[in-house]
């Protein structure tokens, strides 16, 4: 089973849309997760972390749900910007030490149309 | 952004050349990272290193020959690649090992 599985969509929604994307982990001890965009041809972006509590950064909302080990982003009125490909990302914690690493997901591509 | 600079941002090479990517970061990380990104495939992990030494190979060819001489600046030395080899490299910092990452614009390599 691979650490990390996002559903590649594509996801195709116009704008001013709410649009969803989650994403499942295997390593229930994983310590910490992230969500990154990368835009085409273009190098992966820091998009937000995600918490126990859940966060939210203006119109981007990240959800934790260790339970069912998943995660998820929602996206509230979308932008033609917000076109791009969104990664998952965990840190599992690791096997053989107190360090970790970073497990990106294959990603979920979205396109916003006007 | 200048936080991860990579050189060159595009590189053709034939088989049987030698060359070398540059990553330099001023981000004062103390972990620095390789990854390969091809087409329809999630990014792979290729080297980390956490304070200048190498603590993650991650079963990559030996024509893969990273070198890190201080916290700041890490390279990946190229020899006799294969035209599967052609991909994006990423190179990325990181406070520490498994903390959010920050990753360069890549160099997009092409082997011919």
């Amino acid at each position: 089973r691979k650490e990390v599985e996002q559903d590649p969509g594509p996801f195709n929604v116009p704008e001013g849309a709410t649009v969803a994307f989650n994403c499942t982990y295997s390593n229930s001890a994983s310590q910490s997760f992230f969500w990154y965009r990368q835009d085409c041809r273009k190098e992966p972006k820091l998009l937000m972390s995600v918490y126990s509590s859940g966060n939210e950064d203006g119109r981007f909302t990240a959800q934790l749900n260790r339970a069912s080990q998943y995660i998820s982003l929602l996206i509230r009125d979308s932008k033609l910007s917000d076109s791009a490909t969104y990664l998952c990302v965990v840190n599992p914690a690791d096997r053989g030490s107190t360090l970790g690493r970073l497990y990106f997901g294959r990603g979920t591509q979205l396109t916003v149309w006007p | 952004e200048t936080g991860v600079t990579q050189t060159p941002r595009h590189l053709v090479m034939g088989m049987t050349n030698k060359k070398s990517l540059k990553c330099e970061q001023h981000l004062g990380h103390n972990a620095m990272y390789w990854y390969k990104q091809s087409a329809k495939k999630p990014l792979e992990l290729m080297f980390v290193y956490s304070l200048e030494e190498r603590v993650e190979n991650n079963s990559v060819p030996s024509r893969f020959s990273p070198e890190c001489p201080n916290s700041s600046h890490l390279f990946l030395h190229l020899h006799t690649l294969q035209p599967e080899d052609s991909a994006l490299y990423l190179c990325a910092s990181s406070q520490a090992e498994g903390t959010e990452a920050f990753f360069g614009q890549g160099t997009r390599l092409t082997v011919v």
